[in-house]
């Protein structure tokens, strides 16, 4: 079975231009994350989809940041426009539910120059 | 709020010796889920291992065993015999399981693992 799929993997980026990141989750996993992830530290939750809807998206700073599920499967997270404090891994992962284990993909290291 | 410690930041051992990563955990939600995760060199985190916070029932799996102990809010992870393929980042993780943050994983800072031939 695959795993979590995103892309790219790496990005580098000027300040002030947008960017994008591209996650497919595991087939039938309805609960979709993306995390954030500074170097040294622990991921952090950015925003948590059910299907289509974003439940939890306190932690996503919307000035910059949006991010969209069409259909309840992929997911794309952007960043307009990106600064240079924004270069970190993006990790997007996947769940059949909230209470469960969640399974990662490799992450896309944005790096802001 | 949910708080999650890894006290140690780096650990080094020689091949063969068992290590215990500490775990401390806060929170003020009755039910919640404690997990593990691993982060080789290539950086995808790998799930190890999840813990319902009712289930106070020690786990072992091959090398790896867990110790959950709700009176000190520890969830302690112990490596058997070291092996140099152990060498990553583990990250110890609390997850609640009501209100608006149900499903949220709170990381702690990891701990970096390296393991000596």
């Amino acid at each position: 079975e695959a795993g979590v799929v995103q892309s790219p993997r790496y990005k580098i980026i000027e300040k002030k231009q947008p960017v994008a990141f591209w996650c497919n989750p595991i087939s039938g996993h309805n609960t979709l994350y993306w995390y954030l992830q500074n170097l040294g530290q622990g991921p952090e939750l950015l925003i948590r989809y059910e299907n289509e809807e974003a439940v939890d998206d306190s932690q996503l700073p919307k000035d910059r940041f949006s991010a969209e599920r069409l259909k309840g499967v992929d997911s794309t997270l952007k960043i307009q426009p990106a600064e240079l404090g924004d270069s970190a891994v993006y990790l997007c992962a996947s769940s059949p539910g909230h209470s469960y284990e969640q399974y990662f993909g490799p992450g896309t290291r944005l790096t802001v120059t | 709020a949910q708080k999650v410690t890894q006290a140690q930041t780096e650990i080094s051992v020689v091949e063969k010796e068992d290590v215990t990563l500490d775990c401390v955990y806060e929170t003020r939600d009755t039910t919640y889920y404690l997990f593990w995760y691993k982060q080789p060199p290539s950086g995808e985190l790998v799930f190890l291992i999840r813990r319902n916070s009712f289930d106070e029932q020690n786990e072992i799996s091959g090398r790896y065993s867990w110790n959950f102990q709700k009176s000190t809010s520890s969830f302690n992870f112990t490596i058997t015999a070291s092996q140099v393929v152990d060498s990553a980042v583990y990250f110890c993780a609390l997850s609640p399981d009501r209100g608006s943050t149900l499903g949220r994983l709170y990381f702690g800072r990891g701990t970096q693992l390296t393991v000596w031939p």
